[in-house]
């Protein structure tokens, strides 16, 4: 099965710092998908990326996958306290009837 | 917000007993998925539901099973309770193989005490 392993675990920064959060993949990845939760709900999506090399960009967050495919990073610039939340990569299987998160990264943006 | 609903939002039960979780779908998703998740950790893929069968599993064991109604809505099933159940469970709607379609309802937190 996928393994998908992400650091930093927890992550506090002061806001307008730039953070990264990786995502390492046991496996090479047909499709990485980026979510943000807020503590107890539901996973809004982010970013997806399928290509090697490939880079997408929304707002001031940015998300690469590594050439080859089994490495990807989330970027955000000048943090605010709005994003704020856990940071999950997500992955599927090339049968597309399975689906694996990452261990997750919790991010404090202190005001 | 998504159109998707879980309930209850939260449930308190004791070992042994059975839960049942629904989730209704986002319109034009005819294709249901449930996750686990722990305190802390990511959510953990239990099942998924196509045209109203089974589609794909995780490692989880038969006491979690599910249904998929005509309308794509779903429940979650888990009997015989154990205290490790207690998670919040999430289901996400989606278009067939398209994850990144994949819409999150706010969850229902479960309690086992």
């Amino acid at each position: 099965s996928q393994e998908l392993e992400q650091s930093p675990q927890s992550l506090i920064v002061q806001e307008g710092k730039n953070l990264t959060i990786n995502c390492t993949s046991s496996k090479t990845l047909y499709g990485l998908y980026w979510y943000k939760q807020k503590y107890g709900e539901g996973l809004i999506f982010l970013m997806m990326l399928q290509k090697g090399g490939e880079e997408k960009s929304h707002e001031k967050i940015t998300a690469k996958l590594d050439e080859k495919k089994q490495q990807s990073s989330l970027h955000i610039t000048a943090s605010q306290p709005s994003h704020a939340g856990i940071y999950l990569c997500g992955a599927d299987q090339n049968t597309g009837n399975q689906f694996y998160f990452g261990t997750g990264t919790s991010l404090t943006v202190i005001p | 917000e998504t159109g998707v609903t879980q309930s209850p939002t939260h449930l308190i039960k004791t070992r042994g007993q059975q839960v049942t979780l629904r989730c209704s779908s986002q319109s034009g998703h005819n294709t249901v998925s449930w996750y686990q998740q722990a305190l802390g950790q990511g959510p953990q893929f239990i099942f998924q539901y196509y045209r109203e069968e089974e589609n794909g599993r995780g490692n989880f064991p038969p006491r979690f099973s599910g249904l998929q109604f005509p309308n794509y809505s779903s429940e979650l099933n888990v009997n015989a309770l154990e205290l490790d159940d207690s998670a919040l469970y999430l289901c996400a709607s989606s278009r067939p193989r398209e994850a990144e379609t994949q819409y999150f309802g706010p969850g229902t937190r479960l309690l086992v005490l």
